[in-house]
């Protein structure tokens, strides 16, 4: 089974500063999916940023980016030049690939980012 | 595109009494859709997957007597909690995929959150 580990319940960072949360998972499958979601206070989940196991380029959506490390099983999402709007709960997931029917995601325990202005 | 949406968003019953929570895809088919139950300050927890026309399959754990899933349509899936209890009471949250659109991702709707008394 998958499990996915976030090691960082609480972060705070003031506003504009750099921040990285980390993830790390466990899996013996070789194509797979991971994904950062965001929940902020209206508790509708958010897609932030996806990549692909087999991709080595690290995915990017504007001010977030990944740094995949495949070998290491570790999926950490960078926030650049964070905003108020980034406070909420930010949870890592995994998922096997669609190939073999619809798979779940399998999510980390979340982590609190609070932007301070 | 890949809006889904709850009904209610929120909704507070009598012990013993069901409650129904109907999940939609507005804009597009959705072919699986994922029910899960997220408790306060806490993550996502699958309870099932439903495919259109068949029977969801359940994680271990969740009693499929107490949580029906019924996935008629491309666009509908509706979760009933039947004899409601107040440790049912929780937050409610489903997803839905196409195969027809990125078919990695989950689109997840606002949430329905249970007050059971």
């Amino acid at each position: 089974a998958q499990t996915v580990t976030q090691s960082q319940p609480e972060m705070s960072v003031q506003e504009a500063e750099t921040v990285t949360l980390s993830c790390t998972y466990d899996t013996s499958e070789n194509n797979y999916y991971l994904f950062w979601y965001k929940q902020p206070p209206s508790r509708q989940m958010i897609l932030v940023i996806r990549q692909e196991a087999y991709k080595q380029q690290n995915a990017t959506e504007n001010r977030f980016s990944v740094n995949f490390q495949k070998a290491a099983k570790s999926f950490s999402l960078k926030i650049s030049d964070s905003q108020l709007g980034d406070t909420a709960m930010y949870f890592c997931a995994f998922m096997k690939h669609y190939s073999q029917g619809a798979q779940k995601l399998v999510f980390g325990q979340g982590t609190r980012l609070t932007i301070n202005p | 595109g890949a809006v889904v949406s709850q009904h209610p968003s929120r909704v507070i019953c009598k012990s013993g009494t069901s409650v129904k929570i109907e999940c939609r895809s507005l804009d597009f088919q959705a072919t699986t859709m994922f029910w899960y139950r997220q408790f306060p300050k806490q993550s996502l927890m699958l309870m099932a997957t439903s495919n259109e026309g068949s029977k969801a399959t359940y994680e271990q754990g969740v009693e499929k007597d107490k949580f029906l899933i019924n996935h008629a349509s491309l666009t509908l899936s509706t979760l009933t909690v039947t004899s409601a209890h107040p440790e049912d009471s929780s937050f409610y949250i489903c997803s839905a995929r196409s195969s027809r659109m990125i078919r990695d991702t989950q689109y997840f709707g606002p949430g329905t959150r249970l007050t059971v008394l």
